[in-house]
């Protein structure tokens, strides 16, 4: 099992730009998430879904788009790109009850 | 709403050593979950060990072991025997129990310690 993948590992965006940050994994999760994680601090809930089709905003959506057409992918969308938007963003999967396991992390600079 | 503080931005621990690393959390609900993940410089976040709330036994994973004191909403790391490998970001998190998932069901972090290792 590779686990959580995400990519890309980092990104330099341009204000204004969009982009999408991938994420799958192959654990059969319904359950998947991204966070963000601005320095010196933890990780954050932007969005989540708890099966294909399923989105919900978390404590920090705004800027943001999700879709969840598979059970394997739960790609983010950042539309109009913001300096406060870098930050470091990790996609996680779990199975109800069970911890969640996370991916690897894409650093995303904005300027 | 819940909350986790882990009061030690740094901290540092001779290799071999022991080195126990502080977390409280604030929660009204009986039914939770509390973990202890690891940041290495890779910054992949790494599960260390888990404990439900309704356990009153530790949780042990190898070199890794927690105090918990749910009266006193503690739930301490100890981290026996150190190796340089250790040296890391660590982030006590809080998770409900209740509900279906989702929102609910997110994981809320502490601001984190960093352990540096001395060989």
């Amino acid at each position: 099992n590779a686990g959580v993948t995400q990519t890309p590992k980092f990104r330099i965006l341009k204000i204004g730009q969009s982009m999408t940050l991938q994420c799958a994994q192959d654990m059969n999760h319904n359950y998947m998430y991204w966070y963000r994680q601005d320095p010196g601090m933890g990780l954050k809930l932007i969005y989540y879904s708890v099966g294909a089709g399923i989105t919900d905003k978390g404590e920090v959506p705004n800027g943001y788009n999700v879709s969840r057409s598979t059970t394997e992918d739960f790609p983010l969308r950042l539309e109009l790109a913001a300096p406060s938007q870098t930050s470091v963003y990790f996609c996680a999967s779990s199975h109800i009850p069970r911890e969640q396991y996370f991916g690897p992390g894409t650093r995303l600079t904005v300027t | 709403a819940q909350t986790v503080t882990q009061s030690q931005p740094e901290m540092s621990v001779q290799e071999a050593e022991t080195v126990t690393l502080s977390c409280t959390y604030d929660t009204s609900e009986s039914d939770y979950y509390l973990f202890w993940y690891k940041q290495p410089p890779s910054r992949q976040m790494i599960l260390v060990i888990r404990q439900e709330a309704y356990k009153q036994q530790n949780a042990t994973e190898n070199r890794f072991s927690v105090n918990f004191q749910k009266a006193a909403k503690s739930f301490s790391l100890k981290i026996s025997d150190s190796q340089l490998g250790d040296a890391a970001m660590y982030f006590c998190a809080y998770r409900s129990a209740s509900g279906l998932g989702g929102a609910t069901n997110k994981l809320i972090f502490g601001t984190g310690t960093l352990l540096a290792v001395q060989p």
